[in-house]
């Protein structure tokens, strides 16, 4: 099943916070969050295995709780560079992930 | 270290001619393989996936299939393109099974299909 991504769209200026929270119906074992920029491929950021388990990446964050079967990308002090389409994605079946449809970042000086 | 290559990058193809993507892995063994796309402005949407040669998982049945002739090959092919079938194709990898299982993309090709 899809997790579900919100909000759609974040339009930032620099220097901003923002955040963007994934849920699934379903129980949730890892969450893995992807950014990509217009035209190329979704990099990898983070990947959280454990509920409650809180990473890191540069200015990035992210946070799971694995009860609410949800997690939030945490943004801070945004920069031009984080534009992108960001994606959370969850396993299914011990193998396939699959993505949220994806939250749209923009952030202008 | 592990790389991903995929081709051709772009291509643009009629209505009704075949399509073959190709994708390779190097610097692994045994990697799983996945093929993703990626429609206009949308998310990203899961086609296959493979564990083993020969082992492929279908999640969007439709006019594509793939095939994994080698451990680390993993083709997308079609018979007939469908106007529908237009968009950016991504292969991906990973080493790992359960949870844990990191992908990692390649460069993607973008499909016009004229």
């Amino acid at each position: 099943q899809q997790p579900v991504q919100s909000p759609q769209a974040v339009i930032l200026r620099e220097g901003e916070d923002a955040v963007i929270n994934c849920s699934s119906s379903k129980a949730l074992y890892s969450v893995h969050w992807y950014r990509q920029k217009h035209g190329e491929a979704p990099v990898f950021l983070m990947i959280l295995l454990k509920g409650g388990e809180q990473k890191g990446h540069e200015k990035i964050s992210a946070s799971f709780n694995e009860k609410k079967q949800q997690s939030s990308l945490y943004l801070t002090a945004s920069q031009l560079s984080y534009s992108g389409t960001y994606f959370c994605g969850t396993i299914r079946a011990g193998t396939a992930l699959i993505f949220g449809k994806g939250t749209t970042l923009s952030v202008s000086s | 270290s592990q790389t991903i290559h995929q081709w051709p990058a772009t291509l643009v193809q009629p209505v009704g001619s075949p399509l073959s993507l190709e994708c390779t892995v190097e610097g692994t063994s045994n990697p799983n393989l996945y093929w993703y796309r990626q429609a206009a402005g949308r998310g990203l949407q899961l086609l296959f996936y493979s564990v083993g040669i020969g082992q492929i998982s279908s999640e969007v049945p439709q006019n594509l299939s793939a095939s994994r002739p080698q451990d680390r090959q993993f083709i997308l092919s079609s018979k007939k393109l469908l106007l529908s079938d237009s968009g950016f194709y991504l292969c991906a990898w990973s080493g790992e099974r359960g949870y844990g299982n990191t992908i990692y993309f390649g460069e993607g090709s973008w499909l016009t299909v004229v």
